[in-house]
């Protein structure tokens, strides 16, 4: 079956370090890919997505490239903000059109000042 | 994109008592969901939920325990039936959309005491 693995958390960072989340993937077929992002109190929301081999998703200043040859979406930022404290999740969704949606555990992001 | 909301927002009930929780979506989506989230844990999948059908279950999931009502492409409800302290927990309603891109509501924040 499919299945995501993250790296263990949380990470502790100071404002505009760099920024690198490991995500790892299993899945039979050629599954889409995605990070979401969620901030304290909040639901989740849709970060970037790929959906295929080397297509590479971004926005607010992160980036993820879907690497098959790896089986690896890894998020990157090159200079995070204290705004950017979240729990970040790492999800795949196969094919079919009625997949689900299979995440990661989540990893707890800190920002210092 | 879809914008969900969820009510209520949070509550706090007895032990043997029901509550429901409303789902609404923007814009007309292909597939609905409803997710529980632990305390610092990732997302578990309840159900899918079907217009005009029996909600698709998890396995662990029953629908005595959780029944899901989805009368229209943008609606659903979640029932907690006869909540006990262990359904203390973060429910997520989700949709997805032609595109494939699943988003979610904020949350739904239960207490039982």
């Amino acid at each position: 079956g499919n299945s995501v693995t993250q790296m263990e958390g949380p990470v502790t960072l100071s404002e505009e370090a760099f920024l690198t989340i490991n995500c790892t993937y299993t899945a039979t077929g050629y599954p889409s890919l995605f990070w979401y992002v969620q901030y304290p109190g909040e639901g989740l929301q849709l970060l970037l997505k790929a959906t295929k081999a080397d297509d590479k998703g971004s926005n607010k200043g992160f980036e993820a490239t879907y690497r098959k040859e790896t089986t690896s979406f890894h998020l990157e930022k090159g200079s995070v903000q204290v705004s950017d404290s979240a729990v970040y999740f790492c999800a795949l969704s196969g094919r079919g059109a009625n997949s689900k949606l299979t995440f990661g555990k989540g990893i707890t992001l800190s920002v210092r000042p | 994109s879809a914008v969900i909301s969820q009510k209520p927002s949070r509550d706090i009930c007895q032990r043997g008592t029901s509550l429901t929780i409303q789902c609404q979506v923007d814009s007309q989506v292909t597939m609905m969901f409803w997710y529980r989230q632990q305390p610092g844990q990732s997302l578990t999948l309840i159900a899918t939920a079907n217009q005009g059908s029996e909600a698709t279950y998890e396995s662990g999931f029953v629908i005595d325990k959780f029944p899901i009502s989805r009368p229209n492409l943008t609606f659903s409800t979640l029932t907690v039936s006869n909540m006990s302290p262990e359904d203390s927990s973060i429910y997520l309603c989700s949709a997805r959309n032609q595109g494939g891109e699943q988003y979610f509501g904020p949350g739904t924040r239960l207490t039982v005491t």
